[in-house]
């Protein structure tokens, strides 16, 4: 298993840009999340979800967009990039049911500057 | 005030050394907690869990909560140069989906 898979690495963006980040998972899980990781601010949730076509705002969602149209995919869009956008990103997923969230498995990251 | 305070350090200690990291949190309602490891440019990883009070071991590795004073701790014995990372609290209510997490603590053991 690839495990939770994000691409791109790395960006540059100008300000007004839009960009989506993309994210993975092969595990068969229903819970998928994005966070922003602020250098010394450990991680905001931006929006997360319990399954396919569904999704919820978490602590920062404003400047970002995100669908899920399948189990596997779950990216995430800027739109109108700022330079307070310029963070880590992380995408995780976790197995399904309230007994079962205590874990998430996170991908690798995408460092993305706005300039 | 924040739902879960984490010192950021950071903590620079001997190769050997006991190591304890700490976080507070002020809603009684938090059911499980967790400790993630994140290496430098990666994502966290998980290293341990727990439900409710207790202690829970695992190789060098101890989590321990104390839900009457709303602290958790993870302790790292004989640490090594290989432990060298930032250290993430989480935790979370039973029946959420969302995991509140710490700042992060950031961890160098000197051989």
């Amino acid at each position: 298993n690839a495990g939770v898979t994000q691409t791109p690495k790395f960006r540059i963006l100008k300000i007004g840009q839009s960009m989506t980040l993309q994210c993975t998972q092969d595990m068969n899980h229903n819970y998928m999340y994005w966070y922003r990781q602020d250098p010394g601010m450990g991680l905001k949730l931006i929006y997360y979800s319990v399954g396919a076509g569904i999704t919820d705002k978490g602590e920062v969602p404003n400047g970002y967009n995100v669908s899920r149209s399948t189990t596997e995919d779950f990216p995430l869009r800027l739109e109108l990039a700022a330079p307070s956008q310029t963070s880590v990103y992380f995408c995780a997923s976790g197995p399904q049911g309230a007994g079962q969230t205590y874990e998430q498995y996170f991908g690798p990251g995408t460092r993305l500057t706005v300039t | 005030q924040k739902e879960v305070e984490q010192d950021p350090g950071p903590l620079s200690v001997p190769e050997g050394a006991i190591v304890s990291l700490n976080c507070t949190y002020s809603n009684s309602a938090f059911q499980y907690f967790m400790w993630y490891r994140q290496y430098s440019r990666k994502g966290p990883e998980l290293l341990m869990y727990t439900y409710s009070s207790g202690n829970k071991e695992d190789g060098r590795f101890t989590a321990q909560v104390d839900k009457s004073s709303k602290y958790i701790s993870l302790f790292i014995r004989d640490s090594q140069p290989s432990d060298s990372a930032t250290y993430l609290c989480a935790m979370r209510y039973s029946s959420a989906s969302k995991i509140i997490f710490g700042s992060g603590t950031r961890l160098s053991i000197r051989p």
